[in-house]
């Protein structure tokens, strides 16, 4: 099962900053929070990932709160484009094996973006 | 940059018939994992592979199975096809050993069956 929660859908208003929430109470020591997106039937894209420290590239921010328990994704200036379904995902490390990579979409916020 | 690269992209097949997806990793990615989406539902883990050895088993049903040969690609066989198995099958693949161990995924292969 999913171990993340995310509100079901978002809106944003285009060049604004959209800001994903991810409540992920469970996560153990080892396991990494990571952001995928899913453009309308596309394979999901990954975005960003990271463990504890805030992360950035060039696509977006994860802020992640000190006791690990929650995250946010940030996209600084959303586009029309940015129109998709958002996964938050608690993977552990694959280095160990077994199930640890296993990517487990839950139900993911859907963001509209609006002009 | 290589992606993954998921073959056919769209397969129509009859009830009772049998299917094959086939999955061509990123090259040096060692480890492959197969992805099932219904209509208006989220990927739902199937399979793994590391190394050619399946790592972990999810939701696959048992007229199923999979495998990934000694260039890493992988293939999904599907048997007693049901119209229930109409979905998107993704395929990811990921370095396993690697400092960055993102899983990146394949554009999917629309299996309709009739």
């Amino acid at each position: 099962d999913a171990k993340t929660t995310q509100p079901p859908s978002m809106d944003c208003a285009e060049g604004r900053a959209a800001n994903l929430p991810c409540n992920h109470s469970t996560i153990s020591g080892n396991e990494y929070v990571y952001w995928y997106r899913q453009i309308h039937s596309q394979g999901p894209q990954y975005i960003i990932h990271g463990l504890k420290n805030n992360e950035t590239n060039e696509m977006a921010s994860l802020i992640i709160t000190e006791d690990r328990k929650s995250s946010t994704l940030i996209l600084p200036h959303a586009t029309l484009r940015d129109t998709a379904v958002y996964y938050c995902i608690v993977r552990g490390n694959p280095i160990y094996g077994g199930s640890q990579g296993n990517l487990i979409f839950g139900k993911g916020t859907k963001l509209s973006v609006k002009p | 940059a290589a992606g993954v690269i998921q073959s056919p992209r769209h397969l129509i097949k009859e009830k009772r018939e049998t299917a094959t997806l086939k999955c061509y990793p990123i090259p040096r990615h060692d480890t492959v994992y197969w992805y099932q989406q219904g209509p208006g539902q989220d990927p739902q883990f199937l399979i793994s592979f590391y190394e050619k050895m399946q790592s972990d088993k999810g939701s696959i049903p048992d007229r199923f199975s999979a495998q990934q040969f000694s260039d890493y690609h992988s293939e999904l066989n599907m048997s007693s096809l049901e119209l229930g198995d109409s979905a998107l099958y993704f395929c990811a693949s990921s370095l396993e050993t690697g400092e960055n161990t993102e899983a990146f995924f394949g554009q999917g292969t629309r299996l309709t069956v009739v």
